[in-house]
C-alpha cells in the first residue's frame, strides 16, 4: 500500500535552516508529481511546494518562496523539503502529499502523518 | 490567487442526521474542486475531486455537488467517525492550489 514517511522535523532558531525527508513505498515513485504542505498550529492547510515527477519543474507558494527548496531522488524514492532562513511564521505540520494523476495537477490523494516544525529563539 | 471561503465555521449535528457544508471560490473553479477530511492528530484524506467523484473507498454517505464557484459537501445518516474537519481545495487556477479554511462537524 502507498506510505510516506516524513522526518526531518524539530525545534530550529529563526535564521536557521532545516531539510526535511519524506520517505515513499509502495507505488512508482519517479512517475508521481509530489507537494508539500503545511498547517501551522490550530489551522488550515497551507500548499507549500511541488515538484514534477521527474523534477524537472518547481513551484513554491509566496510565502516560501526563494527561501525553501523542494528536490526529489527518484532513486531513493525520497522528497525533500530544504527549508532556509526560516521565521516564527513558518512552524507547522509539514505533510508530504503525493499527486493523485486524475486530472492534469492538484488533487492529493496520499498524504503522509507530518513532520512538526517549531522555529523558536 | 482564488480565495476559498467554507460555511459554517462549525456545524453540530446528531448522528444519523445529514450535514451540509458549503464552499465558495472568488472566482470559477468549473468542477476542479477536491474535499478532504481530517481527524485531530490525523493527516488529511481525500474524499472527493471533480468536485461529485468520491475517492477510492469512500462510502457513497458522501456526496458532493457544484460548479463554478459554489460547492456543497452533503453528509448523509453521520456516523461517529465522519465527525471531524472537513477542506474544500481548488484546482482550477494554480499555482497556488488553495484551500477553504474548514468546516468542523461535530457530535450535537
Amino acid at each position: 500500500q502507498v506510505q510516506l514517511v516524513e522526518s526531518g522535523g524539530g525545534v530550529v532558531q529563526p535564521g536557521r535552516s532545516l531539510r526535511l525527508a519524506c520517505a515513499a513505498s509502495g507505488f512508482t515513485f519517479g512517475g508521481y508529481s509530489m507537494y508539500w504542505a503545511r498547517q501551522a498550529p490550530g489551522k488550515g492547510l497551507e500548499w507549500v511546494a511541488l515538484i514534477s515527477y521527474d523534477g524537472s519543474n518547481q513551484y513554491y507558494g509566496d510565502s516560501v518562496k526563494g527561501r525553501f527548496t523542494i528536490s526529489r531522488d527518484n532513486s531513493k524514492s525520497t522528497l525533500y523539503l530544504q527549508m532556509n532562513s526560516l521565521r516564527a511564521e513558518d512552524t507547522a505540520v509539514y505533510y508530504c502529499a503525493r499527486d493523485s494523476l486524475v486530472v492534469s495537477l492538484g488533487v492529493f490523494d496520499y498524504w503522509g502523518q507530518g513532520t512538526l516544525v517549531t522555529v523558536s529563539s | 490567487e482564488i480565495v476559498m471561503t467554507q460555511s459554517p465555521a462549525n456545524l453540530s449535528v446528531s448522528p444519523g442526521e445529514t450535514a451540509t457544508l458549503s464552499c465558495r471560490a472568488s472566482q470559477s473553479v468549473n468542477d476542479n474542486l477536491a474535499w478532504y477530511q481530517q481527524k485531530p492528530g490525523q493527516a488529511p484524506r481525500l474524499l472527493m475531486y471533480g468536485a461529485s467523484t468520491r475517492a477510492t473507498g469512500i462510502p457513497a454517505r458522501f456526496s458532493g455537488s457544484g460548479s463554478g464557484t459554489d460547492f456543497t459537501l452533503t453528509i448523509s445518516s453521520l456516523q461517529s467517525e465522519d465527525f471531524a474537519v472537513y477542506y474544500c481545495q481548488q484546482y482550477n487556477n494554480w499555482p497556488p492550489w488553495t484551500f477553504g479554511q474548514g468546516t468542523k462537524v461535530e457530535i450535537k
